[in-house]
């Protein structure tokens, strides 16, 4: 099936470290969501742009819509070992309701 | 607020037999969709059902089928089962009057075929 590029594929980084990742796509979203999911978890919900150009942040992540709605970025300031996870960015198109495209994920490692 | 629970945690089965998840929505939450997620993938959507009917479709073959209950609960049956079904099967709930795109998934269900 469809998938979104997603990279980094993985991040080894120190504690403290600022952290960015991106999404790209051949195809234009009207919205995009980031996710994190843990082992043996479901994905968890970080945030989610509605507007080409639109940036928001929850906490020390910050994300943004790209202008040409192909594409989105995550940023994680100053990293903490509880942000370790698989970072997973989803975009939904406007012919299908609520179907998310996902990208294959960024697999994040922090060191004390 | 309750978040979406799905049941059995884990389950092994052989191919060729059948199997049924299940699926409780968020409170407030009337739209539930249902992924499949291979080992080291990203979710891949299935089907969405809304007012119990399926309101949408991924590219899955009819062996895989659904339902939605009055309460939102749902149900995702695999008939004829593969080796490659093994996955873990993600279920979301969403506000079908909300923000759309704001899923909110559950632990998932383990599904093992040998």
């Amino acid at each position: 099936g469809q998938q979104l590029n997603q990279s980094p594929q993985s991040m080894f980084i120190q504690e403290g470290e600022d952290v960015s990742m991106n999404c790209t796509s051949s195809s234009i979203f009207n919205t995009w969501l980031w996710y994190k999911q843990d082992p043996g978890e479901g994905p968890v919900l970080l945030i989610a742009l509605y507007k080409a150009g639109e940036l928001t942040s929850n906490g020390r992540l910050t994300a943004q819509f790209g202008i040409t709605r192909k594409d989105s970025f995550l940023n994680i300031s100053a990293s903490i070992p509880s942000d370790v996870g698989i970072y997973f960015c989803a975009g939904r198109d406007g012919t299908s309701y609520g179907k998310l495209t996902f990208g294959q994920g960024t697999i994040l490692t922090v060191h004390p | 607020e309750t978040g979406v629970t799905q049941s059995p945690t884990h389950l092994i089965k052989t191919r060729g037999q059948q199997v049924t998840l299940r699926c409780s929505s968020q409170s407030g939450h009337n739209t539930v969709s249902w992924y499949q997620q291979a080992l080291g993938q990203g979710p891949q959507f299935i089907f969405q059902y809304y007012r119990e009917e399926e309101n949408g479709r991924g590219n899955f073959p009819p062996r895989f089928s659904g339902l939605q209950f009055p309460n939102y609960s749902s149900e995702l049956n695999v008939n004829a089962l593969e080796l490659d079904d093994s996955a873990l099967y993600l279920c979301a709930s969403s506000k079908a009057s909300g923000r759309a795109g704001e899923q909110y998934f559950g632990p998932g269900t383990r599904l093992t075929v040998t």
